[in-house]
């Protein structure tokens, strides 16, 4: 049962390259979160999703786009990367419902756009 | 829009020590909060989750209380340990919110031998 992962562990962009960040879980969660944390700003929500084919926006949605086509992935893409994308991402999934959210987050993407 | 803040912002103690680290929020309308610990370069591993109908929940020498009507969370700490060096952070569901987390901006503690 590894939990949640994510690929890559790092990666370096230049401004303008475009990526796409995976996360799977195996745990058989419904919901599943991407966050950003930053110095001085603590974790702020990216996206989310409620289940297979839905996704929906966070705090800071603007630059990102999303997908959960199988359960247990979830996708972040950057189309056009920014100098202020600079960042650690991070991958959570829950069971969802309202038995119990709580949050299993995955190790970190550690992101520089240079 | 929730705010979650905690208290001390750093915090260092000689082992041994008991200690509390705090945790407010603005809006008591919560599903649920959690404290995670977080080690540098690391991910965020869940220690404590308490439910809005709960007071308190325990895992070893860690406690957690709620106290939902005045917005605040303590995280205490028993008999402190270098190995307990690390960020703690505080983050609260709200009802509707489909498990989204607001977070605190950490606490870092450092346990000295």
């Amino acid at each position: 049962n590894a939990g949640v992962t994510q690929t890559p562990k790092f990666r370096v962009l230049k401004t303008g390259q475009s990526m796409t960040l995976l996360c799977a879980q195996d745990m058989n969660h419904e919901y599943m979160y991407w966050y950003r944390q930053d110095p001085g700003m603590g974790l702020r929500l990216i996206h989310y999703s409620v289940g297979e084919g839905t996704t929906a926006k966070g705090e800071v949605p603007d630059g990102y786009n999303v997908s959960r086509l199988k359960k247990q992935n979830f996708l972040l893409g950057l189309e056009s990367a920014a100098p202020s994308q600079t960042s650690v991402y991070f991958c959570a999934s829950s069971y969802g419902g309202m038995t119990s959210y709580e949050q299993y987050f995955g190790p970190g993407t550690r992101l520089t756009v240079t | 829009k929730q705010e979650v803040t905690q208290i001390p912002a750093a915090l260092s103690v000689p082992e041994g020590e008991n200690l509390v680290l705090n945790c407010s929020f603005t809006d008591s309308a919560i599903y649920n909060l959690q404290w995670f610990r977080q080690d540098p370069g690391k991910g965020l591993t869940s220690l404590l989750l308490i439910q809005s109908s709960q007071r308190e929940q325990t895992s070893g020498r860690l406690n957690a209380s709620l106290d939902k009507s005045s917005g605040r969370s303590t995280l205490y700490i028993a008999a402190s340990q270098p190995g307990d060096s690390a960020t703690y952070l505080c983050a609260v569901t709200g009802g509707t919110s489909y498990g989204k987390l607001t977070f605190g901006q950490g606490t870092i503690l450092t346990v000295h031998p």
